[in-house]
């Protein structure tokens, strides 16, 4: 079975700071990973995904995440933070046509 | 924006009555889930659909039915509300290529 473990349930961060959201993922055969945003009281949005290809994927507002099959983590990481990008953020994960297996959320919390 | 609508956005119930949450989309994908999140928990997954009339378990589904009749309108049905089911529920939705999953708004429901 699939498993997803995000290892640091809350990350404080000063502003302009560099950030690391950690993601280890459990699966004998080849997964999809994603990173998904949710904001206070809203929905979850897609941040960023690997399907295959480059290791390196990144989203449109500087975030970028690393697939590393080596070490099975899908890390997520921003080199300078903005309030703006306090929210939960959730790394999931699925082998083809199965639903989405979620970790259990990192909250991020950028001080000022 | 994926057009998924959830209804309603909140409800509160006492133990013991029948609810019925809905999913509307508007996208025609044939995949549709039902999710449960909880603090300390992410985001477990219910039930879902791989077209229409065809459903299956998810990790959670114990004390939830759900019925699919047609391609756009997922229902979640909770026979004997509970306490434990107060939380929040998402639908998601994906095409037949089954990578990403699209959220709706949530349903927050409370069960007294």
């Amino acid at each position: 079975a699939q498993s997803v473990t995000q290892l640091d349930s809350q990350v404080p961060v000063f502003e302009e700071a560099p950030v690391e959201l950690r993601c280890n993922y459990s699966s004998s055969v080849s997964v999809y990973l994603f990173w998904y945003v949710q904001y206070p009281n809203q929905g979850l949005q897609l941040l960023l995904k690997y399907l295959s290809g480059s290791t390196l994927v990144e989203s449109i507002n500087g975030f970028e995440a690393e697939f590393n099959k080596s070490q099975t983590s899908f890390h997520l990481r921003k080199p300078s933070v903005h309030i703006s990008d306090t929210a939960e953020y959730f790394c999931a994960g699925r082998l083809r046509n199965t639903p989405l297996v979620f970790g259990k959320g990192t909250r991020l919390s950028v001080i000022a | 924006d994926a057009g998924i609508t959830q209804s309603p956005r909140h409800k509160v119930t006492e133990t013991g009555t029948p609810v019925t949450l809905r999913c509307h989309q508007t996208e025609n994908h044939r995949y549709m889930y039902w999710y449960r999140q909880d603090p300390g928990h992410g985001l477990r997954l219910i039930h879902y659909s791989y077209g229409v009339k065809d459903t299956d378990k998810g990790e959670v589904s114990d004390g939830y039915s759900v019925s699919r009749s047609k391609t756009e309108d997922f229902l979640l049905t909770l026979e004997s509300a509970t306490s434990s089911q107060t939380s929040v529920y998402f639908c998601a939705i994906s095409d037949g290529r089954g990578y990403e999953q699209f959220f709706g708004p949530g349903t927050r429901l409370t069960v007294l």
